[in-house]
């Protein structure tokens, strides 16, 4: 297995540009998380799914975050309008709940808003 | 929400002393304990877990207890080598929720 797929890898724009980070959970995994990680505020859950239904969303910061997963194999989180403040390492981890709780992670985007 | 704190933030130890990190967390109802090893520019990766039902794991050099009564869990790495230097996290989380709660991460630098 390729284990969990994000893309892009880096990504730089320019403040009010909309963002968009994808994610490839492991086959097979039913639930997923999105974390944003800084040095100021360490690892920070932002949203996770279960089966695609979005179960806790309330890490998103503000209306400027949005995820989806419109099918087991894909999830998507989007920044529209992205602020200076958004730059971060975004995670992607998936899970498979029925066999405990191992989470594991992709190598993440690197966001950087100008 | 779950709390969890971790000490120290940072680590130097020499080559083939032990390093020991402490975590605490708040929730009595939290029941699965991680730990995850993050190198620079790298992705976090699960290095060992321990479930509320155990007090002691081991693998290899790395082994975790948990004192559930005193709401707080170790991680220990022996004989420590270069290759251990790392942000390592530790995590908690409860049956009915999936969600990791992290520690604020130790930064391990082993001096060769």
């Amino acid at each position: 297995d390729a284990g969990v797929i994000q893309s892009p890898r880096h990504e730089v724009t320019e403040m009010g540009q909309e963002v968009t980070l994808r994610c490839k959970p492991i086959s097979g995994h039913n639930s997923l998380f999105w974390y944003r990680q800084t040095m100021m505020r360490g690892l920070e859950l932002l949203i996770y799914f279960n089966n695609n239904v979005p179960i806790d969303d309330s890490g998103m910061p503000e209306d400027r975050f949005s995820a989806k997963m419109p099918n087991a194999s894909f999830s998507t989180l989007k920044i529209q309008p992205s602020e200076p403040r958004d730059s971060a390492v975004y995670f992607c981890a998936s899970s498979l709940m029925t066999s405990g709780y191992e989470q594991y992670f992709g190598p993440g985007t690197r966001l950087t808003v100008t | 929400g779950e709390n969890v704190e971790q000490h120290p933030s940072t680590l130097s130890v020499q080559e083939g002393d032990s390093a020991v990190i402490k975590c605490t967390y708040s929730d009595s109802a939290s029941n699965y304990f991680p730990w995850y090893k993050q190198e620079l520019g790298k992705r976090p990766q699960l290095i060992i877990d321990i479930r509320s039902n155990v007090g002691e794991k081991k693998d290899q050099r790395i082994a975790v207890t948990l004192n559930k009564t005193a709401k707080h869990f170790s991680l220990h790495i022996t004989e420590t080598q270069p290759e251990d230097s790392a942000v390592y996290f530790c995590a908690a989380s409860k049956g009915n929720d999936y969600k990791l709660s992290f520690g604020a991460g130790t930064t391990v630098t082993v001096r060769a």
